[in-house]
């Protein structure tokens, strides 16, 4: 069965300095990877997703993720944080090889970025 | 731009009682989602359609939740005989026909069971 783990209940960071959202997770075969961010009542919304191809992927706002097989993770970086990046960080993985199209979550992760 | 639409926002109700959420997706997708969140968790997966048919079910569903889409248009989440365990955030998600399609989700429907 696929799983998410978020090891990090939340990270702090200060504005300007990079930051990482940790995410490791666990499929039979390969996964498809995404990272979703949830604003105070707000929806949650698409950053950015891995299928296959290049490791470093880059999504919205300026994020990134990459994708290490061999550590089965997918950690969302950031090169300079914002304020406004505060929010809750939600990894996500698809097996398509077994679960079809169904999504799992991992638990999240709040980010505070410190001024 | 008309994103995926949930309604009512909000729903106060006693336990024992039966309620219905209602989803509607963008209108070009059609594969839309069912998730539940409780507070400090991530999105758990309840069900998911392609169309009007239902794929799958997860586990956590229980007999007295029931999800519907007639038409493959809009969604139904009724949930009977409400608990006070059943609070929590109903998220409704749609994403084109694709398997590497990402999740669009609606802002919620909170639901409290007092």
């Amino acid at each position: 069965a696929q799983s998410v783990a978020q090891p990090e209940d939340q990270v702090n960071v200060a504005e300007g300095n990079p930051l990482t959202v940790k995410c490791t997770y666990s499929v039979s075969g390969n996964p498809y990877l995404f990272w979703y961010v949830q604003y105070p009542n707000r929806g949650l919304q698409f950053l950015l997703k891995y299928i296959t191809g290049d490791n470093l992927v880059k999504g919205s706002y300026g994020f990134e993720a990459e994708f290490n097989k061999s550590q089965t993770s997918f950690h969302l970086k950031k090169p300079s944080a914002l304020v406004s990046d505060s929010a809750l960080y939600f990894c996500a993985v698809r097996d398509p090889n077994t679960g079809g199209f169904k999504t799992i979550f991992g638990a999240g992760t709040r980010l505070f970025v410190k001024a | 731009d008309t994103g995926v639409s949930q309604n009512p926002r909000h729903k106060i109700t006693k336990r024992g009682q039966n309620v219905t959420f209602r989803c509607d997706p963008i209108s070009e997708h059609n594969r839309l989602y069912w998730y539940r969140q409780t507070l400090g968790q991530g999105p758990e997966f309840l069900t998911y359609f392609q169309n009007e048919a239902q794929l799958e079910k997860s586990r956590l569903l229980s007999d007295r939740f029931s999800a519907e889409r007639p038409k493959g248009s809009f969604s139904t989440l009724e949930i009977q005989r409400t608990e006070q365990g059943d609070s929590a955030m109903y998220l409704c998600a749609s994403s084109q026909d694709r398997v590497a399609g990402e999740l669009f989700f609606g802002e919620g429907s909170r639901l409290t069971v007092l």
